[in-house]
């Protein structure tokens, strides 16, 4: 079985500040990994995945994640962080041959930003 | 590109009620879902629709059914809604990839009282 861990309920954090988010996995598998970000009253979109290759993966906003294979982890990171990017990032993974049905979500991350 | 279409947005019943939750997508995608979302439960998959023609348990299916009426379409019914069911359900969808992301609709926010 497979779970996400998002070791940080919140992360409030100033503007133009730099910002990661942490996530651990746990898999007997190989594994896909995904970040969504979830603004209020919206659904979740997907921020990036990394299905394979580089270990470094850039996303949409200008945010990035690597990928540690042996520490299971895919931390979230942005150099820089808006307002705008206050919303809720969700940590996610599909084992390999699983299928979406299988997509196991983290808790959820809050990120705050403040001016 | 409306992606994944979900209504009401809203809705509140009384216990015993009976409603169905809507969802279209026109991103041609094979697989559609159920989720909802719970403050400190994350999301649960409620049930889920591998292709037309075919529906499976999820996590939590207890109280609902669902409809896989075409390729676009995947409805949720709460028979007789209880205050349990309070929550926001999310529909989504993804292609046919065991790699493929999940596309969301912006959700159904359900009070039952």
């Amino acid at each position: 079985a497979q779970s996400v861990t998002q070791l940080d309920s919140q992360v409030p954090v100033f503007e133009e500040a730099p910002v990661e988010l942490r996530c651990n996995y746990s898999s007997s598998v190989s594994v896909y990994l995904f970040w969504y970000v979830q603004y209020p009253n919206q659904g979740l979109q997907l921020l990036l995945k990394y299905l394979s290759g580089s270990t470094l993966v850039k996303g949409i906003n200008g945010f990035e994640a690597e990928f540690n294979k042996s520490q299971t982890s895919f931390h979230l990171r942005k150099p820089s962080v808006h307002i705008s990017d206050t919303a809720e990032y969700f940590c996610a993974v599909i084992p390999q041959g699983g299928g979406g049905f299988k997509t196991i979500f983290g808790a959820g991350t809050r990120l705050f930003v403040k001016a | 590109n409306a992606g994944v279409t979900q209504t009401p947005k809203f809705q509140v019943l009384k216990t015993g009620q009976s409603m169905t939750l809507q969802c279209a997508q026109d991103m041609n995608h094979n697989s559609m879902y159920w989720y909802r979302q719970d403050p400190g439960m994350g999301l649960r998959l409620i049930y889920y629709s591998a292709s037309e023609g075919t529906t499976d348990k999820g996590e939590v299916p207890n109280g609902y059914n669902v409809s896989r009426l075409n390729k676009r379409e995947f409805s949720l019914r709460l028979e007789s809604a209880a205050p349990s069911q309070t929550s926001v359900y999310f529909c989504a969808s993804s292609g046919t990839g065991t790699n493929s992301p999940l596309h969301f609709g912006n959700g159904t926010r359900l009070t039952v009282t």
